[in-house]
């Protein structure tokens, strides 16, 4: 089955600078990658998402780059902001429904 | 996308008894729901696939005594966890797709279970 690994598990970087957060995933037939947040004590929620058809995807602050080659994809954050700081989680859905994730990465943005 | 609803939001019980957790498709009829468990600082694992009108499909390792899953309806799935010991104190969450080959994962708001 698929096995997603996810980096660093956590993450802290100054108010305004980038962070990357990187995922692997092991099945070639994954065709589909989200990412989740997660705030303290809250349910994920869906930040952005990528299709393997796909190489990159932007959403304001946020991108996500996808090397269906080398298996791992990346998620990007641009001009972070405190508000940024959460668990991040990025997962690799495998068949129709079943979904794997990663670790997650705990990020933590500094005023 | 959809609307989840789970309840209760936090339960503590004692050791041997057995807790219901409710999830609910608000907006729409979900012929599929998931159920994941994470304990602190982990990983969301997905403990099994509740299928309307049939059984639940369990992932390996996780007991389908121990976790009993309904799913009665097209908008309700319980999830009952029976005998309750400390070490099944986690964070449940369920989760909706929508329809078949559908994309997103949308998650319940959660349930904290505490076990003394």
């Amino acid at each position: 089955g698929e096995n997603v690994e996810q980096h660093p598990s956590t993450l802290s970087v100054q108010e305004g600078d980038s962070a990357v957060i990187k995922c692997t995933y092991s099945d070639s037939a994954s065709n589909y990658f989200p990412w989740y947040k997660q705030e303290l004590g809250k349910r994920p929620q869906l930040i952005i998402d990528i299709r393997s058809n796909v190489g990159e995807k932007k959403d304001q602050r946020i991108a996500v780059t996808l090397n269906k080659t080398a298996k791992h994809f990346s998620l990007h954050i641009t001009e972070t902001q405190p508000e940024d700081s959460a668990v991040y989680f990025c997962a690799a859905r495998e068949g129709t429904y079943k979904y794997i994730f990663g670790t997650g990465t705990r990020l933590k943005v500094l005023a | 996308g959809a609307v989840v609803s789970q309840h209760p939001s936090w339960v503590i019980c004692k050791s041997g008894t057995s807790v219901k957790i409710e999830c609910r498709s608000l907006d729409f009829q979900a012929t599929t729901m998931f159920w994941y468990r994470q304990f602190p600082k982990q990983s969301l694992m997905l403990m099994a696939t509740s299928n309307e009108g049939s059984k639940a499909t369990y992932e390996q390792g996780v007991e389908k005594d121990k976790f009993l899953i309904n799913h009665a309806s097209l908008t309700l799935s319980t999830l009952t966890v029976t005998s309750a010991h400390p070490e099944d104190s986690s964070f449940y969450i369920c989760s909706v797709t929508q329809g078949a080959g559908a994309n997103v994962l949308t998650f319940g708001a959660g349930s904290r279970l505490t076990v003394l």
